[in-house]
C-alpha cells in the first residue's frame, strides 16, 4: 500500500479564496482523521470519521471549515473563505481499531497552506 | 482544563548518551499513551503505545513508562545515534473515544 495520500502537498492561495484539501487513506482503514498543526498550537484534531460518518468534529474551529468523506477511499477538508491565520501544515490521517487500545495512525505527508 | 506538556525547548545530548523525554498532563484519566516521531516536513510515525496497566514497553533502544499516579509518561532512548535527531510527540486517548489529543512535542538532536 502507498500510505496516506494527501493533495495537494503545498497550496497558496489568496485571503477570501476557497481551498479544498484531499485525503486517500489506507485500504481497510475504517477511521480517518483531520489535523492541523502549527508552531504555537501544535497538532490539533480538526475532525474524524469512522466508516465514513463524522463522529466528533468538535475541533473544527469555525464553520468556514467544513470536512467530508463520501467513500472509504476519499475525503476532503474544505475551507471557505480563508483567512491567513488558516496558515498551516494540514495532515490527514488513518487507522483501524486492533483492539486492547491499539489505535496506531498512519500520517500523511501534510499539505502546507500558506494564505496570503 | 485539560493539558498535555512536553518539554518545548530542544533536547541536546551526545551520541551514545541515553536520551530522557517527558511528556506530563493534567486533568486526564487515559486509559492508552501513544508515542509518535516526526521529522522535518513529514507526518508522525506511530512508535509505541503503552496501556494504563503496564508501568513499562520496550521495542528495541525504545523505553517507554507511564505512571497514572505522577501522570506522566517518559520515553527512553537508550545508545542514541544521530538518526534518532527528531521531535518526539505524546497522545493520549481521550477515554471513550478512538481519538487521540497531542503534546505540541519536544525536538531531540544527537550530537556525533
Amino acid at each position: 500500500d502507498a500510505g496516506v495520500i494527501q493533495s495537494p502537498r503545498h497550496e497558496v492561495t489568496e485571503m477570501g479564496q476557497e481551498v479544498t484539501l484531499r485525503c486517500k487513506p489506507i485500504s481497510g482503514h475504517d477511521y480517518l482523521f483531520w489535523y492541523r498543526q502549527t508552531m504555537m498550537r501544535g497538532l490539533e484534531l480538526l475532525i474524524y470519521f469512522n466508516n465514513n460518518v463524522p463522529i466528533d468534529d468538535s475541533g473544527m474551529p469555525e464553520d468556514r471549515f467544513s470536512a467530508k468523506m463520501p467513500n472509504a477511499s476519499f475525503s476532503t477538508l474544505k475551507i471557505q473563505p480563508s483567512e491567513p491565520r488558516d496558515s498551516a501544515v494540514y495532515f490527514c490521517a488513518s487507522s483501524t481499531y486492533a483492539g486492547g487500545g491499539y489505535n496506531e495512525q498512519f500520517f500523511g505527508p501534510g499539505t502546507r497552506l500558506t494564505v496570503l | 482544563s485539560q493539558k498535555i506538556e512536553q518539554n518545548s525547548e530542544a533536547l541536546n545530548i551526545q551520541e551514545g548518551k541515553t536520551a530522557t523525554l517527558t511528556c506530563n498532563y493534567t486533568n486526564y484519566s487515559p486509559a492508552y499513551l501513544q508515542w509518535y516521531r516526526q521529522d522535518p516536513g513529514r507526518g508522525p510515525v506511530f512508535l509505541l503505545l503503552i496501556r494504563e496497566n503496564e508501568k513499562e514497553k520496550r521495542k528495541e533502544r525504545l523505553k517507554v513508562t507511564f505512571d497514572t499516579t505522577l501522570k506522566q509518561s517518559l520515553f527512553h532512548i537508550t545508545a542514541s545515534q544521530p538518526a534518532d535527531s527528531a521531535t518526539y510527540l505524546c497522545a493520549l486517548e481521550i477515554e471513550g473515544t478512538y481519538k487521540y489529543i497531542f503534546g505540541t512535542g519536544t525536538r531531540l538532536k544527537v550530537l556525533a
